[in-house]
């Protein structure tokens, strides 16, 4: 089956810890993205990329960092510059960043909390 | 910037009765999407609406898309307590040379007998 997979889906981080979140697709498409969702709030995109070794900030990426060495992954890396980094966070990806059909599919999500 | 505006954020309904989610955007788009979110789970993709005048139904969901008025709507036909969640719409903008998507705040409905 085709589909993007996120894990871990509970994540604990302690105070000062950079903690890595993996997310994985194999629906052959060139561009993903991270968003990261709070409590009653819509999605805010934290990096994409649109191919291979390739990648861009979005609105919030402060205090993350991303990787794009394989068109199948997309690792975001939560560090200890995030100040507030408790929340659910979603991967996505599309066919390709610059299609003017760019409907975007889902992860089913990472939660992660800062102990 | 781009401003995406759902409303109402929150809505209860009874079983039966019929109601309407609208999102408005600030800027010009022809291309909208909603997505339904399950408590704690992902986002699964609803409808896609392409261009001006569009209209797509799929069961008691259907959804418009004006680009001239800058307001989509998901319209509800006798709810069902399957269809409590939160939709969200989300609008498509050219920025800084990538299609990137927009999305409002949510609409969380609730259907109850």
């Amino acid at each position: 089956d085709g589909g993007i997979t996120q894990s871990p889906k509970y994540l604990f981080r302690k105070e000062g810890q950079n903690v890595t979140l993996s997310c994985e697709q194999n629906l052959n498409h060139d561009a993903m993205y991270w968003y990261r969702q709070d409590p009653g709030q819509g999605l805010r995109l934290i990096y994409y990329s649109q191919i291979v070794n390739d990648f861009q900030k979005g609105d919030i990426a402060e205090g993350y960092s991303v990787s794009r060495e394989k068109k199948e992954s997309f690792p975001l890396t939560v560090t200890s510059a995030q100040k507030n980094p408790t929340a659910f966070y979603l991967c996505a990806s599309s066919p390709a960043v610059f299609s003017s059909y760019n409907e975007q599919f889902f992860g089913p999500g990472t939660r992660l909390t800062v102990l | 910037e781009l401003k995406v505006e759902q409303n109402p954020l929150f809505l209860s309904m009874q079983e039966g009765k019929n109601y309407t989610i609208y999102c408005n955007y600030s800027t010009t788009s022809d291309r909208l999407y909603w997505y339904r979110q399950d408590p704690g789970k992902s986002l699964e993709s609803l409808f896609v609406l392409l261009s001006n005048g569009a209209v797509k139904q799929e069961g008691r969901l259907m959804a418009s898309l004006d680009t001239k008025a800058r307001l989509s709507t998901l319209h509800i036909t006798a709810a069902v307590h399957d269809l409590s969640a939160t939709y969200f719409c989300a609008v498509s903008i050219l920025s800084g040379g990538y299609n990137k998507l927009i999305f409002g705040a949510g609409t969380r409905l609730a259907v109850h007998p």
